[in-house]
């Protein structure tokens, strides 16, 4: 079983605020997505890292995947309270994707 | 596109009843997926259908749950009888490629 382990569990900031969130496997992906969901709506797909060391950038949003393909973080630069959501990482291998828990992020004005 | 659609939105019944989640899927995708989500688990898997064939039902947690495709445009997810650990919130996706889901709005299931 493939298993996606994101840290901090919780997040409270305030705007303005940089952070940085993680997600570690001890598994390989073929490549490895990151999603936000808002309350009460499903998750949205933010982007998807394929090779090992990749870095790509949405605005303010700043995505790596590791050199092993293990492991990615997610850094926001001065986050807005738009940026409020739950923040959840998948990696796609031999099946279907593995989603880890999330890092709930609340960013306060 | 309307994106994917499920209903009903919200569901509170009691154990022991019946509750069926319906799915229609973004026009166009071949494979659809039911997910639960709850603040313990977090986002499972439990069914995976490709051109209206299951693929993947390791997921689903017991008998209690079935799950069909009958066509492209629509699928459900029953679950009888209820009992109040199925509590949850079940999400409907749909994708042209696996490993790129669109997720509909989800049905907050609660049983009591």
């Amino acid at each position: 079983t493939q298993l996606l382990e994101q840290s901090p569990q919780f997040l409270s900031i305030q705007e303005g605020e940089n952070l940085t969130v993680y997600c570690n496997s001890s598994s390989v992906f073929s490549s490895l997505q990151w999603y936000r969901q808002e309350p009460g709506e499903g998750p949205v797909l933010l982007v998807t890292v394929v090779t090992g060391g990749e870095v790509k950038k949405l605005k303010r949003l700043t995505f790596q995947f590791g050199d092993a393909r293990k492991d990615s973080s997610l850094h926001i630069t001065a986050a807005q309270p738009g940026d409020t959501g739950l923040y959840l990482c998948a990696g796609a291998g031999y099946s279907t994707l593995t989603f880890g828990k999330g890092t709930m992020l609340l960013v306060s004005p | 596109d309307a994106g994917v659609i499920q209903s009903p939105r919200h569901e509170v019944t009691e154990m022991g009843q019946e509750v069926t989640l319906r799915c229609k899927p973004i026009s166009g995708h071949n494979s659809l997926f039911w997910y639960r989500q709850t603040m313990m688990r977090g986002l499972e898997l439990l069914i995976y259908f490709n051109n209206n064939v299951p693929i993947d039902d390791s997921g689903m947690p017991e008998d209690r749950f079935s799950a069909k495709m009958p066509n492209a445009s629509f699928s459900t997810l029953k679950i009888q009888p209820s009992e109040p650990r199925d509590s949850a919130v079940y999400f409907c996706a749909s994708s042209l490629d696996r490993d790129r889901p669109y997720f509909g709005p989800g049905t907050r299931l609660t049983v009591l």
